[in-house]
């Protein structure tokens, strides 16, 4: 079974909806990122948390939203979704530096 | 502040020939470094990184990388390519130390697509 899991892997929704993303990891690691990827532009850190009680935004949070309901969950909501948030969406956990990533969600706002 | 250049888009390269992907990068503390690679349809896996430690860095499937703070760079290389590295390949930069908050928070190149021709 792989490590770190996201659902679903591919999602098309609609301008306005509220959608969520789920990750799961069975690596037992505190620290849990969302990252987007855009073409051509890289990977950009949308929120991350260091444990249960502890979240931060990263450089592109607005527009989104995550909790984080336990140690192995970590889950990423757009509240009104719009068309300029369609793309690839990955969850990674990290230990002593090392991130580790999940598949990947490809999401699509039409 | 930190940035990462990745130097060419797309290269492409014949089976057996030497890879040569560059990255740049600009940090205002010493910096981690790290290649990640992503082959279609997959997430990212580490290749290699550089924590301040040895220069040269070797990673997994013959690759490795130089850190050279005067230039700024760590570029990756490998002497001789085969068809089974043609993936997307992004260089990324953290803050090393700083008490460990800098884990994770990584900033991405925009990511360098290897093709291989037989």
């Amino acid at each position: 079974d792989a490590d770190v899991t996201q659902t679903p892997r591919n999602r098309i929704t609609k301008t306005g909806k509220r959608i969520m993303l789920e990750c799961s990891q069975t690596k037992g690691h505190d620290r849990m990122y969302w990252y987007r990827q855009d073409p051509g532009l890289g990977l950009q850190l949308i929120y991350y948390s260091f444990d249960v009680k502890d979240i931060n935004k990263g450089e592109i949070s607005d527009g989104y939203s995550v909790s984080r309901q336990a140690q192995a969950k970590f889950s990423l909501s757009l509240e009104s979704a719009i068309p300029n948030q369609t793309a690839l969406y990955f969850c990674a956990t990290s230990f002593r530096g090392w991130l580790y990533f999940g598949p990947g969600t490809r999401l699509t706002v039409l | 502040a930190q940035s990462v250049t990745q130097l060419g888009s797309h290269v492409s390269v014949s089976e057996g020939a030497l890879v040569l992907l560059r990255c740049n990068y600009s940090s205002s503390v010493p910096p981690y470094l790290f290649w990640y690679v992503q082959y279609p349809n997959q997430g990212l896996q580490l290749l290699l990184k550089y924590t301040s430690a040895a220069t040269l860095v070797k990673g997994i499937n013959g690759f490795e990388a130089e850190f050279k703070k005067s230039e700024t760079s760590f570029h990756l290389t490998k002497p001789s390519a085969h068809m089974s590295d043609a993936a997307e390949y992004f260089c990324a930069v953290s803050p090393a130390g700083a008490g460990g908050t800098s884990y994770g928070k990584l900033t991405f190149g925009q990511g360098t697509i290897l093709t291989v021709h037989p």
